[in-house]
């Protein structure tokens, strides 16, 4: 099993343009996550995604799209890409919703926004 | 709120030394916690969870106490090796559904031999 899957690794965006991160999981997990990692600000939940067909704001959704597009697969979209939003960006996926569920993460997603 | 505070680092060791990574917590409610590391380059791994008080999590000679008395749940290994050397979150879940983790800064542990 691949587990958590991201694509792409690596990205370089200029201001302004737009890009959609992928995230799939093989493990038939109801609920995927979103997060950015920042240098000192450790990991802060974008959206996630309870169960197929929801999706919920996390701590910091401004900026940021999503879509659940079946049980497996989560992107998270950038309509307007912002010096700001250079980060990792972390997809993540547990059996369900409820508390106490692991958190299996993939290996992240570098971007630079120029 | 609900938040997490971890010591910060770098933590620079020798191999052989013995490790403590602070860790304290503000909830709300009733939260199960967790200690997870990241190696170099790579996603997060969970490293050993408690769910309620006086559980002790456990793994790869890692442990942690969960202490609803103090609100910690520091992070400790008896002897640290090279391949220790990663950053190690802590981190909450509230039991309630539909909630996410909330993590802490992170505290980057440098083992050298």
């Amino acid at each position: 099993n691949a587990g958590v899957t991201q694509t792409p690794k690596f990205q370089v965006l200029k201001t302004g343009q737009s890009m959609t991160l992928q995230c799939a999981q093989d493990m038939n997990h109801n609920s995927m996550y979103w997060y950015r990692q920042d240098p000192g600000m450790g990991l802060r939940l974008i959206y996630y995604s309870a169960s197929e067909g929801t999706t919920d704001k996390g701590e910091v959704p401004n900026g940021y799209n999503v879509s659940r597009l079946n049980k497996r697969e989560f992107s998270l979209r950038l309509e307007s890409a912002a010096p700001s939003q250079t980060s990792v960006y972390f997809c993540a996926s547990s059996a369900s919703g409820v508390f106490v569920e692991t958190q299996y993460f993939g290996p992240g997603t570098r971007l630079l926004v120029l | 709120g609900n938040s997490v505070t971890q010591m910060e680092g770098p933590v620079t060791l020798s191999e052989e030394a013995f490790l403590t990574i602070n860790c304290t917590y503000t909830a709300t409610g009733y939260p199960s916690l967790f200690w997870y590391v990241q190696y170099p380059g790579e996603g997060l791994q969970l490293l050993l969870k408690a769910t309620k008080a006086d559980d002790k999590g456990s793994n790869k000679g890692f442990e942690a106490t969960y202490r609803k008395e103090t609100t910690s749940f520091h992070l400790e290994k008896g002897s640290v090796q090279v391949s220790d050397s990663a950053v190690y979150f802590c981190a909450l879940i509230l039991n309630q559904a539909g909630t996410a983790l909330i993590f802490g800064k992170g505290t980057t542990l440098s083992v050298s031999s």
